[in-house]
Order: C-alpha cells, then structure tokens, then sequence
C-alpha cells in the first residue's frame, strides 16, 4: 500500500538554526499539507499546498516556515531560527483531492523535532 | 469547521462492538463528518467519512443521525490494536483538506 514517508524520524538541533523536514507524498496526490503536534497537545493545522504555491496557512505558520516542492517528489517544511518551541512531532500528508470529500488525508509517521 | 463535541475516553472489552460517539450539532451542510485515530504518536489514520448517510468500510462503520447533528464510529470487533485517541472531525467547504483536530476520544481496549 503506498504510503507517505518522512525524513529524518528525529531531528535534533540547537536553539536559532534551520532545519529542513522531508516528505515524499503519495505519488499521484495533488495536494500536500504540514502539521504539527506538540507533546501532549492536539494536531493543529500548519499549511496546505496545491499546484506549487500555498493554498491555505494557518496562523502558527508565519515567516519563520516555508514549504518547498523542489522536483516532483519531494515536500519540504523548512524552519528557520528555530525556538524551543517548536519542538513538536511534525507530519505531512497528501490526498488526491478527488471524489466527495475530501477530507481523506494519508499522513506519514511523522519527523519529531527537538530543540534544545 | 464546526465544533465537536467527544467524551474524554471509553473502555472496551476485546472482541466487542466499540460505539464512539460525536456531537456536531453546529455542523453546516456542505460538512462531512472524518474520523481519524492516532496510535501512540504515530500519524493520525484516517478510519471513514460521510455526508448524510451511513457508511460501512473494512475498518468500521459511520452512523449519523438523520438531523446531522450527531453520529457514532462503530468498530464492530474491537482489538487491542485498536486503542487510540480517535478523533471526530466536520470539515468541508473550501477548506481542502484543513482538519481541525479536537482532544478526541482515548479508547482503551481490555482483554
């Protein structure tokens, strides 16, 4: 069963770097989404991406992210100065945006960031 | 995305019928109603969706009332590998694919 994957499992970094979270989605999927979980808290919406450029963001995701879609396998959440709070468990998903509702989101298992 | 309302958890014994419960009663009508689960920390799985009517899959069944304003995930066997946080969720509209994730409902199955 195709499946979304996510690179690295675990990230750790220092206080005001840049990391650079990978996915490759389901191949034949259109549009690409980021979230985050924050230990013990609920998984909250980050983006979403359809036809190379942002669909929709949420407010958490301000000018310190970026995603990235640089050839056509790869999904990418870059963050820049990363701050101890964004150490959260970080997952991309895919659909293909077809048939009624469209809501049925894969997600990979996930990159946990940690920073220190 | 409208509001749901989910109890905090529910125990199960293995090998019986899991009812989950979901109140939305705010819940527009070009909102489907998801229902995810999340093992541990792995990534949310999506289970089933639906509109107006009930819909059967190999991994469970949907239930919504005929008002819309409440339905139930019904897992009919349940597994101990089915404990998880499971996550009732109305989402449609223009936001593709945006999903408000609520605490959800820790269901722990028992032997």
């Amino acid at each position: 069963e195709p499946e979304v994957t996510q690179t690295p499992s675990h990230q750790v970094t220092q206080m005001g770097q840049e990391v650079i979270l990978r996915c490759v989605p389901i191949s034949n999927h259109l549009y690409f989404y980021w979230y985050r979980q924050i230990l013990g808290q609920k998984v909250e919406f980050l983006v979403s991406f359809y036809n190379n450029e942002i669909s929709e963001k949420s407010e958490i995701f301000d000018d310190q992210f970026s995603v990235e879609r640089p050839d056509g396998s790869n999904f990418t959440l870059k963050i820049r100065s990363t701050k101890l709070e964004d150490s959260a468990m970080y997952f991309c998903a895919s659909t293909s945006g077809e048939g009624a509702g469209t809501g049925e989101l894969f997600f990979g298992e996930g990159s946990r960031l940690t920073v220190l | 995305d409208a509001k749901t309302t989910q109890p905090t958890s529910m125990d199960c014994a293995e090998g019986r019928a899991a009812n989950l419960p979901c109140n939305h009663s705010t819940i527009s009508g070009n909102e489907y109603v998801y229902w995810y689960r999340q093992i541990h920390s792995q990534g949310p799985q999506y289970i089933i969706h639906g509109l107006k009517n009930n819909e059967t899959n190999e991994m469970a069944s949907l239930i919504i009332t005929e008002d819309r304003k409440s339905s139930t995930l019904i897992l009919p066997h349940a597994t101990l590998r089915d404990t998880a946080v499971y996550y009732c969720i109305a989402s449609g509209g223009t936001s593709y694919g945006k999903l408000t994730f609520g605490q959800g409902t820790i269901l722990t199955v028992h032997p």
